[in-house]
């Protein structure tokens, strides 16, 4: 079975300029959460998805968004990037009590 | 003060050794705990959860003291193969699993 897949797995983009980072959670998952993990520190919780609703936001700002498709894919979008977006970017499915994580997008901001 | 703080480490140890991790919360209401292990530049891997009861997984033990607000991991005979980074994770109270607080790791390196 397919696990959490995220793409691209890599992105090099300047600043200012927007991304969007995609998600397909497990089969049969219908939450997706998306996190940001920068060198050196934990992964810090952006957003959660339920059933194409957000269920639960993180201390970021306006410039994150995010959503959540009848297919329970998700799409993270980031606007006006900041060097200080370069990060790790991770999404995990969960269902029941159980959370998997993608292996990420590697975002650098230059 | 950090919601989940733990050991600043690295922790550079012989194969063989005994290790111990220890993390605190600041949320008394937390509701659920666990281990994540993440290997260089690769996702997070659960590797356990924690009980106030303590659980044991082969090598590894973790525990809870909700008193104290303190959570542990205990790897015995440790492996090379253990090299990673560990990091202590809490549910918030109202959380679920798809909103995880996790702490700043703690990297383990096991030299031969």
């Amino acid at each position: 079975d397919a696990g959490v897949t995220q793409s691209p797995t890599h992105l090099i983009k300047t600043r200012g300029q927007h991304v969007t980072l995609r998600c397909s959670p497990i089969s049969g998952h219908k939450s997706v959460s998306w996190y940001q993990q920068v060198l050196g520190q934990g992964p810090q919780f952006i957003f959660q998805y339920y059933e194409k609703e957000e269920r639960g936001r993180g201390n970021f700002p306006d410039r994150f968004s995010a959503r959540q498709f009848p297919n329970y894919s998700s799409e993270l979008n980031v606007n006006a990037l900041l060097l200080g977006d370069s990060a790790l970017y991770l999404c995990a499915s969960s269902l029941h009590e159980k959370l998997f994580f993608g292996s990420g997008t590697q975002l650098s901001v230059l | 003060r950090k919601e989940v703080e733990q050991d600043p480490g690295p922790f550079n140890v012989p194969e063989g050794a005994t290790v111990a991790f220890n993390c605190t919360y600041s949320n008394s209401a937390s509701q659920s705990f666990f281990w994540y292990r993440q290997d260089c530049r690769k996702e997070p891997k659960l590797l356990m959860s924690v009980y106030s009861s303590g659980n044991e997984d082969g090598r590894f033990t973790a525990q809870l003291n909700r008193a104290s607000q303190y959570i542990s991991l205990l790897i015995r005979d440790s492996k090379l193969s253990d090299s990673a980074t560990y990091l202590c994770v809490v549910i918030p109270y109202g959380g679920s699993q798809g909103n995880l607080i996790f702490g700043k790791g703690t990297k383990l390196s096991v030299k031969p």
